[in-house]
C-alpha cells in the first residue's frame, strides 16, 4: 500500500549549522502533511504542518517545503541546537482516508557540540 | 489550554494477564481520539480511532480493544496479553481533520 518514508534514518549535524530532513510520500491524494519531533521516552510533539495548496511554510527556526511534483517533503531547522536532537517523523493524511495519519519510520538527528 | 494524560507511564505485565490503559483529554470537547503503538526504533501504527462516545474504528486485527465511555476518555484493553503486545502506546487527540496532539505515552513490557 501507499506509505510515507524517510530518505535517511540518521543525521549528524554540527551545532549552529542548518539541518535538512527529507521525506518521500507515495499517496498522490495526500493533502495535509505534518512534522513531529519525538524525544526519547516521550510522545511526538507537533512542529509544523503544511497543506497541499502551499509549497512552503515557515515557523520559528523551522521551514517545511512541499514538492508535490516529486512527492517530496522536507524540514529545515536553522541554527541547530543540542535540544534539537531527537527523532523526526513526517506524517501524511488526506480526506480520502478520513484524515488518519500515516507515519514514516523517522530520522534520528544528533547534534554535535 | 488543552492537555492530554495517559497512565500508567510504565507497565510490566505477564503473558496472559489483562490490560487497561487510560487516556483523558482536558480543555476541549468532542475530540477525535486515537490509540497508536510504536515498536522500538519504528514509526507509529494506528490501532484505533474514535469520533465520538461509543464510536470505535479498528485499524488492524489484534489482541486489543478500545472503548470510549465518556467524551474525553479513551481506554485501551486486552483480556490476555501476548509477548508481541509489548511497545510504547500513545494516545492522541484532534478537533479537526489532520492535526493530532499526542500524550506522554505508556511503555508496556509483556514478560
Amino acid at each position: 500500500g501507499e506509505s510515507v518514508g524517510l530518505h535517511l534514518p540518521t543525521l549528524s549535524v554540527q551545532e549552529g549549522d542548518n539541518s535538512i530532513i527529507n521525506c518521500a510520500y507515495s499517496n498522490s491524494a495526500s493533502d495535509y502533511f505534518i512534522w513531529y519531533k519525538q524525544e526519547s521516552g516521550k510522545g511526538p510533539q507537533f512542529i509544523i504542518d503544511i497543506r497541499s495548496n502551499m509549497d512552503k511554510r515557515q515557523g520559528q527556526r523551522v521551514t517545511v517545503l512541499l514538492n508535490k511534483t516529486v512527492k517530496h517533503l522536507s524540514l529545515q531547522i536553522a541554527a541547530t541546537q543540542p535540544g534539537d536532537s531527537a527523532v523526526y517523523f513526517c506524517a501524511e493524511t488526506s480526506s480520502s482516508n478520513d484524515y488518519k495519519l500515516s507515519f514514516g519510520a523517522g530520522t534520528t538527528v544528533t547534534v554535535r557540540a | 489550554s488543552q492537555t492530554i494524560h495517559q497512565w500508567p507511564a510504565t507497565l510490566v505485565q505477564p503473558v496472559g494477564s489483562p490490560l487497561s490503559l487510560e487516556c483523558t483529554v482536558e480543555g476541549t470537547s468532542n475530540p477525535n481520539l486515537y490509540w497508536y503503538r510504536q515498536a522500538a526504533g519504528r514509526g507509529l501504527q494506528l490501532l484505533f480511532y474514535s469520533v465520538g462516545i461509543g464510536q470505535i474504528s479498528s485499524e488492524v486485527p489484534q489482541n486489543l480493544s478500545a472503548s470510549r465511555p465518556q467524551d474525553r476518555q479513551f481506554i485501551l484493553s486486552s483480556k490476555k496479553l501476548l509477548l508481541s503486545d509489548s511497545g510504547f502506546y500513545l494516545c492522541a487527540w484532534s478537533v479537526f481533520e489532520g492535526q493530532q496532539y499526542f500524550g506522554p505515552g505508556t511503555r508496556l513490557t509483556v514478560t
